[in-house]
């Protein structure tokens, strides 16, 4: 299987800064047919997962350009622009270049 | 309004089965490649299973031989068969539509076994 590993776990932030999280797989999760298979996802306390991220940087329809994705291969970067308070939750990378589809541990992101 | 709703859920003793089903509205279930994940409260999302476009199913190495994935077309629902339920299998079990991403999420059905 393939391991997502995200760091940092906890992530306090001041309204208005910026806020970046990583997450590096042991396989690269380009695929043959050039898109590489990560997306990142928000769960809000109370809620259901979100889709922000897929196919590494793309955004998902309705997500605020505050959010951006980028890396390549095995290692990938979250980042918000300028954090919100309504941004509080738990981010997940997770992979679909193959099965068993995995997730990182995720990371608790808490307004200072 | 494209929305999953999952339903099925509730307590079992081990060993015992439950059924969850995963209604759609607002889109047709054949067009997508359709997941279900599960959360134990305070925890992680887990990858269960997934069923794809043309009916081919895949399983985590937890679940397999004791899960089985299935689609209704004509009833436009996703089911979980889960058999031999063990105490590890409590959790928070979501239905999702992989899209852009899994870009829809039900708001999940509670398993508890004990």
């Amino acid at each position: 299987d393939i391991v997502m590993t995200q760091s940092p776990l906890y992530l306090p932030v001041t309204p208005g800064e910026p806020a970046s999280i990583s997450c590096r797989s042991n396989k690269s999760l380009l695929h043959s047919d050039g898109n590489t298979f990560l997306d990142w996802y928000r769960q809000k306390p109370g809620q259901s997962p979100q889709v922000l991220i897929y196919l590494a940087s793309s955004r998902a329809s309705g997500v605020p350009d505050r959010f951006s994705g980028s890396g390549s291969g095995t290692d990938f970067t979250l980042k918000i622009s300028r954090v919100e308070a309504e941004d509080v939750g738990v981010y997940y990378c997770m992979q679909a270049l193959e099965t068993p589809i995995t997730f990182g541990q995720g990371t608790r992101l808490d307004i200072k | 309004e494209v929305q999953l709703v999952e339903s099925g859920g509730g307590l079992v003793q081990p060993g015992g089965s439950l059924r969850l089903s995963c209604a759609a509205s607002g889109f047709t279930l054949t067009n997508f490649d359709l997941h279900w994940v599960r959360q134990v409260p305070g925890k992680g999302l887990e990858w269960l299973s997934a069923i794809g476009i043309v009916g081919d199913t895949f399983y985590s190495g937890s679940v397999g031989g004791r899960f089985t994935i299935s689609r209704d077309d004509a009833k436009n629902s996703l089911y979980l068969q889960m058999n031999n339920l063990r105490v590890e299998d409590t959790a928070v079990y979501y239905c999702a539509r992989d899209s852009q991403g899994i870009d829809v999420w039900g708001k999940g059905t509670t398993v508890i076994v004990s």
